[in-house]
């Protein structure tokens, strides 16, 4: 079946220590995208990637890190400058095209937490 | 400053119509206007968009004003299932970003 896969689904953190949450998709798509949901609250997007090796900051980047070396794989580093990093974390892609058929697809989340 | 503003919660009765609301008045000619639901800890799920016309689908209708400021996500005929919370979206074509509401915690009612 085609999707994306997340993992972990939980995941925790010690102080200092640097953790990568990953995220692999065969849907084929060139667009992924990384966004943090705290609580209560919507999402807020953190990193995106149209194409291989090439990325952009969202609007929460600081203290995260990714990478995009293959189409299928988006994997994002949550590094010891987060200072708050306890949140439900999801991974989406999309086609990239920016036509009207574009929708994004969501994998199941990872919950990150701090010892 | 946010794209899309929502109402926090709402109730609906079970086999009602569910009219949820929202509110995207800064919206640009080329941006679209999705609505995802989330049930909780689960990755959103896609529903319906539009551009300009109202769209239909199997799951929901959406209506957007004339003007573009507004749509309103309906679901014919709620059952308890639908309890989730309802996302209005608005897709920018720079970088193709997908700018997510607070949401709308729908409550359907036996």
């Amino acid at each position: 079946d085609g999707g994306i896969t997340q993992s972990p689904k939980y995941l925790f953190r010690k102080e200092g220590q640097n953790v990568t949450l990953s995220c692999e998709q065969n849907l084929n798509h060139d667009a992924m995208y990384w966004y943090r949901q705290d609580p209560g609250q919507g999402l807020r997007l953190i990193y995106y990637s149209q194409i291989v090796n090439d990325f952009q900051k969202g609007d929460i980047a600081e203290g995260y890190s990714v990478s995009r070396e293959k189409k299928e794989s988006f994997p994002l580093t949550v590094t010891s400058a987060q200072k708050n990093p306890t949140a439900f974390y999801l991974c989406a892609s999309s086609t990239g095209t920016g036509t009207f058929s574009e929708k994004l697809f969501f994998g199941s989340g990872t919950q990150l937490s701090v010892l | 400053d946010a794209k899309t503003t929502q109402p926090p919660s709402m109730d609906c009765a079970e086999g009602r119509a569910a009219n949820l609301p929202c509110n995207h008045s800064t919206i640009s000619g080329n941006e679209y206007v999705y609505w995802y639901r989330q049930i909780h800890s689960q990755g959103p799920q896609y529903i319906i968009h539009g551009l300009k016309n109202n769209e239909t689908n199997e799951m929901a209708s959406l209506i957007i004003t004339e003007d573009r400021k507004s749509s309103t996500l309906i679901l014919p005929h709620a059952t308890l299932r639908d309890t989730a919370v309802y996302y209005c979206i608005v897709r920018v074509q720079a970088g193709n970003q997908f700018y997510f509401g607070t949401g709308t915690s729908l409550t359907v009612i036996p």
